[in-house]
């Protein structure tokens, strides 16, 4: 199993420009997290689907933020206009659905995405 | 926000000797898990605890869980340079949601 792919590993852009990061889950994982990761702030959960639908997405900071998931094996996480203070570490995480037969609790991560906005 | 909180925030131990970290949480759970990341690195899972469990292990870690005092410890026994990393409890709800504590950085010095 390749376990979870994120690209790109690095980002750097400037202010005011899209930045589109994409997550490619493990296969048969129904839930999909995007979290942010700072220094200032730690881990943060920005949002979660499962089975492609959006269920919780308190933890995105702005309009500016929004993510996708058009199928089970693709999901965008998008920032429009981009600014310094989202410069942090953007990770993608997966786990089973409830009766996976593993352990459903677990979530997978991603190598994460280091975005840097200047 | 955050749920957990570890403690200590940093520990520095030679090769060979025991780490031991703690984390505090705030609100019933129905699991509890310890990840760990090494530098530039994404989260790896470690172990995790059911709220209806008081110890457990995995290889050269062990995990207890007190839900009357809300904490939980990890020891890592017998380290080695290459458990130098970040280590985070985590806390899980059931709402399948996962929340993260600030983490322990642990150096193992040779």
């Amino acid at each position: 199993d390749a376990g979870v792919i994120q690209s790109p590993r690095h980002e750097v852009t400037e202010m005011g420009q899209e930045v589109t990061l994409r997550c490619k889950p493990i296969s048969g994982h129904d839930y999909l997290f995007w979290y942010r990761q700072t220094m200032m702030r730690g881990l943060e959960l920005l949002i979660y689907f499962n089975n492609n639908v959006p269920i919780d997405d308190s933890g995105m900071p702005e309009d500016r933020f929004s993510a996708k998931m058009p199928n089970a094996s693709f999901s965008t996480l998008k920032i429009q206009p981009s600014e310094p203070r989202d410069s942090a570490v953007y990770f993608c995480a997966s786990r089973a659905a409830l009766g996976g037969g593993t352990n459903t609790d677990t979530q997978y991560f991603g190598p994460g995405t280091r975005l840097t906005v200047l | 926000s955050q749920q957990g909180e570890e403690d200590p925030q940093a520990l520095s131990i030679q090769e060979g000797e025991n780490a031991t970290m703690n984390c505090s949480y705030k609100t019933s759970i129905n699991n509890l898990q310890w990840y760990r990341q090494n530098s530039g690195r994404g989260l790896v899972h470690l172990i995790l605890i059911r709220s209806n469990e008081r110890e457990k292990h995995s290889g050269r870690l062990r995990v207890t869980l007190d839900t009357s005092k809300k904490s939980s410890s990890l020891l890592i026994t017998a380290s080695r340079a290459a458990d130098t990393a970040s280590y985070f409890c985590a806390t899980g709800g059931n709402d399948y949601k996962l929340s993260f504590g600030a983490g322990t950085t642990v150096t193992v010095r040779a």
